[in-house]
């Protein structure tokens, strides 16, 4: 139980495109939603919460007009990156936390985009 | 401030060697202390949650516990396939389920 699926699972674009990240909760419903990036052999790093029907909450310094985040419904949240660069390059992950009153956040497996 | 700091930064240890990661923390009101394991390339699996003073708990080689300022993942008997980062998480209450990772502890397990 608690299976969280990200698409894709890597993704090439060149600089000044948009790319659309999907994150899906597929056994339970996600009523919080959360987007990180990691960077190689750092920890990861809180970009923004979202919950269903609701803007997302973003950390201080991400800027909320490059990095969309929307949350449909109960099972799916999307984060679109807009016109990337090359220092967008990174790791995506979300995690998810369900309906049933427990805390834990369960991570989807990770997005890796490259700018070029 | 909310901090989450990890040691060490990386072990390696033998096939069968025991021994201990640790998770200091200073969190205004702890709703919950969280373990995962981060495969390369991977995102982080959940392991436990820890929720007060003196609660234990553990899966296979694994062994969590918690005390009011720190966490040890104790790993017995580890085999390679243990290899992996270990993070630590905590979650404040009023945190809006916000987690506070720490940098982690890259395992090696040789055999």
């Amino acid at each position: 139980g608690a299976v969280v699926s990200q698409h894709p699972s890597w993704v090439i674009c060149k600089s000044g495109t948009s790319v659309k990240i999907e994150c899906r909760s597929l056994d339970f419903q996600a009523t919080t939603m959360f987007w990180y990036r990691q960077f190689p052999k750092q920890s990861l790093m809180l970009m923004a919460t979202s919950n269903e029907g609701s803007k997302a909450t973003y950390e201080q310094g991400v800027e909320k007009d490059k990095f969309l985040i929307n949350h449909a419904s109960l099972t799916l949240s999307t984060l679109t990156v807009t016109s990337a660069h090359p220092e967008d390059s990174s790791f995506y992950i979300c995690s998810a936390t369900g309906t049933s009153g427990r805390y834990e956040q369960y991570f989807g497996p990770g997005t890796r985009l490259t700018v070029t | 401030e909310d901090q989450v700091t990890q040691s060490p930064e990386a072990l390696r240890l033998q096939e069968g060697e025991s021994s201990s990661l640790n998770c200091s923390y200073t969190v205004s009101g702890l709703r919950g202390l969280f373990w995962y394991r981060q495969d390369p390339g991977k995102g982080p699996e959940f392991l436990f949650t820890l929720y007060s003073a003196g609660e234990e708990k553990e899966k296979e080689r694994l062994k969590a516990t918690l005390t009011k300022k720190e966490s040890f993942l104790h790993i017995t008997a580890p085999k390679p396939e243990d290899s992996a980062t270990y993070l630590c998480a905590v979650q404040a209450a009023g945190g809006y389920n916000k987690l506070i990772f720490g940098a982690g502890t890259r395992l090696a397990v040789h055999p």
